[in-house]
């Protein structure tokens, strides 16, 4: 069964400096892994995705993950914050059986950016 | 870009009242799915329907819930009897492929259960 945790349910940085939203999965076959931001009161958006074509994955807004088998890590980056990525970010997990694959969540990481 | 509509974005409905949320997949995909996220928790996985059927369910989609695609555009999530503990954000997604690389979700309907 795959599963995913987050480190840090809420996580607060000043504008410019590093973010680091942590996550580790579980899976019993090689993974797919996602970085979702959600914005208050609004739909999932899919900032980037890890299909095993590379470690270091690079998203949109800036953001890059990075997949490191040997941690079962894929941490969420961004070298400087703006106060504009203030959202939940949500990371998730997909195994590829063929079927219809389903995605099982983390319970999030609220970013807070403050001046 | 093609995109997953949702509708209705807000519905408000009384315990024990059935609900019906729509969804309009983007028109080639073939795999469809709800997820819900009950307000301040995790998104979970409801259901995935393929070839108009269910491809996998998790237990909370109990007896209480169904899904269709009546008229081969719209795939439906009905509840047959709402309890309170079924306020939520319900989430639609759509892929071409069976596999979550090619999700797109839609913006989500808002149930509130009174």
């Amino acid at each position: 069964a795959q599963s995913v945790t987050q480190l840090g349910s809420h996580v607060s940085v000043s504008e410019g400096a590093l973010v680091l939203l942590r996550c580790n999965y579980s899976s019993s076959v090689p993974p797919y892994l996602f970085w979702y931001v959600q914005y208050p009161n609004q739909g999932l958006q899919l900032l980037l995705k890890y299909t095993s074509a590379a470690t270091l994955v690079k998203g949109i807004n800036g953001f890059e993950a990075e997949f490191k088998k040997s941690e079962t890590s894929f941490h969420l980056t961004k070298p400087s914050a703006h106060m504009s990525d203030a959202a939940e970010y949500f990371c998730a997990v997909s195994e590829n059986t063929g079927t219809a694959s389903k995605l099982t969540f983390g319970t999030g990481t609220r970013l807070q950016v403050t001046l | 870009e093609p995109e997953v509509t949702q509708t209705p974005s807000h519905q408000v409905t009384q315990m024990g009242q059935e609900v019906i949320l729509r969804c309009v997949p983007i028109s080639n995909h073939l795999y469809f799915y709800w997820y819900r996220q009950i307000l301040g928790q995790k998104v979970e996985f409801l259901v995935s329907f393929y070839n108009n059927e269910i491809s996998e369910k998790s237990e909370i989609f109990d007896d209480q819930f169904s899904v269709e695609r009546p008229d081969g555009s719209n795939f439906t999530l009905k509840i047959r009897s709402t309890k309170l503990e079924d306020s939520a954000m319900y989430f639609c997604a759509s892929s071409v492929w069976p596999t979550p690389l090619g999700y797109t979700f839609g913006s989500g309907t808002r149930l509130t259960v009174v």
